[in-house]
This record gives structure tokens, sequence and C-alpha cells, in this order.
């Protein structure tokens, strides 16, 4: 079956530590994005990626950091910096669009989540 | 720098009855997603709409969109307690060769009998 899958679904922190959380998609979607949300909020973006080994900054970056050395896999580590990590994390991703502006994108499909919480 | 507000962000409706709930966006974009969520769960797509006067249904859903306006509306026909969850609208926008999604805060419906 294709889809997002993260891991894992709930994830403890402790101060000080930096922990990574994964997701891993086999629908050959070139683009793929880490939102967190907070409760009773929507989605924000952290990071998102359109190619291997080229990212950009979403609108809260501060604190995090990301890799995409494969297609398929597109890691968000929670660094010590990130003062307030507590939230739900959500990756998703998409293919590109063949038609209209250039790095249009199609439908954003979305993982399970996780969940991080601070000890 | 791109707004998206949705209104209202909570609903109680009553079943069998009809709503229309609302997406309005502050920057011109061509493109526009409607997700659903339901608590503690992930966001499932429900429509995407690309063009001005564009609309979309799916059951007793029906999402339509005025780019002229920046609006888009949600519009639920005879409510059912299985439509009870937060709609979230997206817009997109472009930074060069790069595009991203901006999403409202999320309307939460809750359908009593």
């Amino acid at each position: 079956d294709g889809g997002i899958t993260q891991s894992p679904k709930y994830l403890f922190r402790k101060e000080g530590q930096n922990v990574t959380l994964s997701c891993e998609q086999n629908l050959n979607h070139d683009a793929m994005y880490w939102y967190r949300q907070d409760p009773g909020q929507g989605l924000r973006l952290i990071y998102y990626s359109q190619i291997v080994n080229d990212f950009q900054k979403g609108d809260i970056a501060e604190g995090y950091s990301v890799s995409r050395e494969k297609k398929e896999s597109f890691p968000l580590t929670v660094t010590s910096a990130q003062k307030n990590p507590t939230a739900f994390y959500l990756c998703a991703s998409s293919i590109l669009a063949a038609t209209g502006l250039a790095g249009a994108q199609e439908t954003q499909y979305f993982g399970p989540g996780t969940r991080l919480l601070v000890l | 720098e791109l707004k998206v507000e949705q209104n209202p962000l909570f609903l109680s409706m009553q079943e069998g009855k009809n709503y229309t709930i609302y997406c309005n966006y502050s920057t011109t974009s061509d493109r526009l997603y409607w997700y659903r969520q339901d608590p503690g769960k992930s966001l499932e797509s429900l429509f995407v709409l690309l063009s001005n006067g564009a609309v979309k249904q799916e059951g007793r859903l029906m999402a339509s969109l005025d780019t002229k306006a920046r609006l888009s509306t949600l519009h639920i026909t005879a409510a059912v307690h299985d439509l009870s969850a937060t709609y979230f609208c997206a817009v997109v926008s472009y930074t060069g060769a790069n595009s991203k999604l901006t999403f409202g805060k999320g309307i939460t419906l809750s359908v009593r009998p």
C-alpha cells in the first residue's frame, strides 16, 4: 500500500535533548513538508523540500532542522533550541504540478502524525 | 504575507439543516484546498479548487471559489452527525520556484440531534 508513515506515534523529550521525527513516503512524491499543530490552532509550516538535497524554511523554522538525502525520507530534528516543542507534528507530501506556475503543487497528503511531549 | 481567515471558528449545527462556512485570503492565489480533521487524527483531503467559479461536490459538502473576492465557501446540506469535525482551508503561495500552503485556523463543526 502506498502512503506516508510517521514514527514514533508519541515521543517524549527531556530538557536539552535533540529528538528526531521520522517521515517516509512511498508515493514517489517530489515534495515533502513538516507542519506543527498546537491545540485549537491551524497548521504552521516548519520546513519543506521540493527536491532531494534542497529544502526551505517555512514560517516557524527556528529550533528545527531537516535533511532530504533521499526522495522518500524527510526527517525532522527538534533541537534543544526549540523551547516550546510540545505539539502535534504532521508530515505531508505532494507531487509537483505539471501545469500552472513553476513549483505549483498538487494536493498534499498527510501522515498520521507524531505527538511530542516534554518531560 | 498571505493571511487565511476562516469563520466562524466554531459552529453548532442541527441535524438536517443547511449551513455555509467561509474562508477568505489576503493575496491572489491559483489553488485553494479544503481538508477535514477528526479529533486526534491527521488531515484528510476534501477538495481542490483551481479557478474562479470552480465548484466541487462530494456527498453533503459543496465547495466553491471566487478568486476575485478571494473567498471560498463550504456549503453543508442537511447536516448529519458524521460531518462533525474540524475543517481547514489552505491557500497556495509562491516564492521563486517553490510553493507552500498557508492554513486557516480551522472551523470546528458539531452536529447535534
